[in-house]
This record gives structure tokens, C-alpha cells and sequence, in this order.
């Protein structure tokens, strides 16, 4: 099975930062990678497809970058809507695995 | 607008068998564009695909859960459903269900609103 290893599993950050989560895969997975944002009491909510593809109607402070094993969400002047948990998850082999999650919190 | 909607037991025994239904408004099912998939989030937030049914008859399902997990749909009523025996306090989770794009990469892109399931004795 593939793992994947989502780092931090928390971050604390102002409006304004810009922040940066990783997802590294326990083998080469192309850019079959997949970024997902969760409210709580929500279901996830799909950010960006391919490893960099933003979905339709997601801000463009969102972006994707990343090949391989390692990648990378990276949110731009973070807004107060933002604060939220992100998930990567592989799609490349089966079984699909998600990565542990990121909280991002108020500093 | 693609909607999806779980329904089923909130709360249940350890071994009895649980059985969610999520019913698709704005897509059918039957149309063999996307697969249709079940995920589960447990308490702690993890989130485990349990597996998806593609075409009405070809399944995957996540190994860790192969021997005790079925999923099928009924087209008549634009549904699919989640079987899962023997249920123990680990199958505690809020269950999704969600539609999966099939582009070159797949990935969930609709998700029904969840419904927790609780195991207890």
C-alpha cells in the first residue's frame, strides 16, 4: 500500500501569512495527488486535482506543486475563511490513502 | 447541480451489520462517467476510502476492510449502498459518500453531507 505523510499536523498563522503544508508518498506516485479543505462539521471540500490543477471557483491564493513523492499545498495571504484542516490524498494505487491532516489555527 | 444525501442508522450494536444509503439527485448513476464512492472519518479525524462501484458492477474496495465491506447501487432510484458486517466501536466514524471524477487522475469532487454512526453496546 501507499502511505502518505502529511507534515505539520498543525500550524499556527495570521491573516496575511502565507502558509505551506506537505504530503510526501511512500513511493512514486506522478502527480496523481489530490488537496482537500474541511470545516468543521463539513464534508472535505475538493482545492486542487493533479497535484496543481485549482478547482473551478477555488481562490487562486491556493496552489499545487509537486511530482513523485513530494508535494506541496501553499496558501497565499491566508484570509480568515482559511483557517480550517487540510488533507492530501493519493489516488495513484489502490488502496486511495489521505494524509493525516493539517489544522491551520489563529496564531 | 450533483447532490448527494446519506441516510441510515446513527446508532448501533457491536456485530450487527451496518447499511447506509446515499441517494443521487443531479447525476445517474447509471451514466458510467464517474465512480461512486464511500469514505468514513473516525473520531479522531483520519479520514479511510473504503471503496467505490464504477458502471453498476465493477467494485474496489480498501483491503483493510475487503472481507466485511460491499457496496452496491440500485439504478431505479439513483442510489448506492454501504454494507458492513460484524461492526465493532472502531467502525465509529461519520460515513461519506461522495462522486469521484475519472480524469486522468480521480478524485472526489462531490461529497454527500456525512452521517455519523455510532457502535456501542
Amino acid at each position: 500500500d501507499i502511505q502518505v505523510t502529511q507534515s505539520p499536523s498543525s500550524l499556527s498563522a495570521s491573516v496575511g501569512d502565507t502558509v505551506t503544508i506537505t504530503c510526501r508518498a511512500s513511493q512514486s506516485i506522478g502527480r496523481y495527488l489530490n488537496w482537500y479543505q474541511q470545516k468543521p462539521g463539513k464534508a472535505p471540500n475538493l482545492l486542487i486535482y493533479g497535484a496543481s490543477t485549482l478547482q473551478s471557483g477555488v481562490p487562486s491564493r491556493f496552489s499545487g506543486s509537486g511530482s513523485g513523492t513530494d508535494f506541496t499545498l501553499t496558501i497565499a495571504s491566508l484570509q480568515p475563511e482559511d483557517f480550517a484542516r487540510y488533507y492530501c490524498l493519493q489516488s495513484y494505487g489502490v488502496p486511495w490513502a489521505f494524509g493525516q491532516g493539517t489544522e491551520v489555527e489563529f496564531k | 447541480q450533483v447532490h448527494l444525501q446519506e441516510s441510515g442508522p446513527g446508532l448501533m450494536k457491536p456485530s450487527q451489520t451496518l447499511s447506509l444509503t446515499c441517494t443521487v439527485s443531479g447525476d445517474s448513476i447509471s451514466s458510467g462517467g464517474y465512480y461512486w464512492s464511500w469514505v468514513r472519518q473516525d473520531p479522531g479525524k483520519g479520514l479511510e476510502w473504503i471503496g467505490y462501484i464504477y458502471k453498476t458492477a465493477s467494485m474496489y474496495y480498501n483491503p483493510s476492510l475487503k472481507s466485511r465491506v460491499t457496496i452496491s447501487v440500485d439504478t431505479s432510484k439513483n442510489q448506492f449502498s454501504l454494507k458492513l458486517n460484524s461492526v465493532t466501536a472502531a467502525d465509529t466514524a461519520v460515513y461519506y459518500c461522495a462522486r469521484v471524477a475519472t480524469f486522468w487522475v480521480n478524485f472526489f469532487d462531490n461529497w454527500g453531507q456525512g452521517t455519523l454512526v455510532t457502535v456501542s453496546s
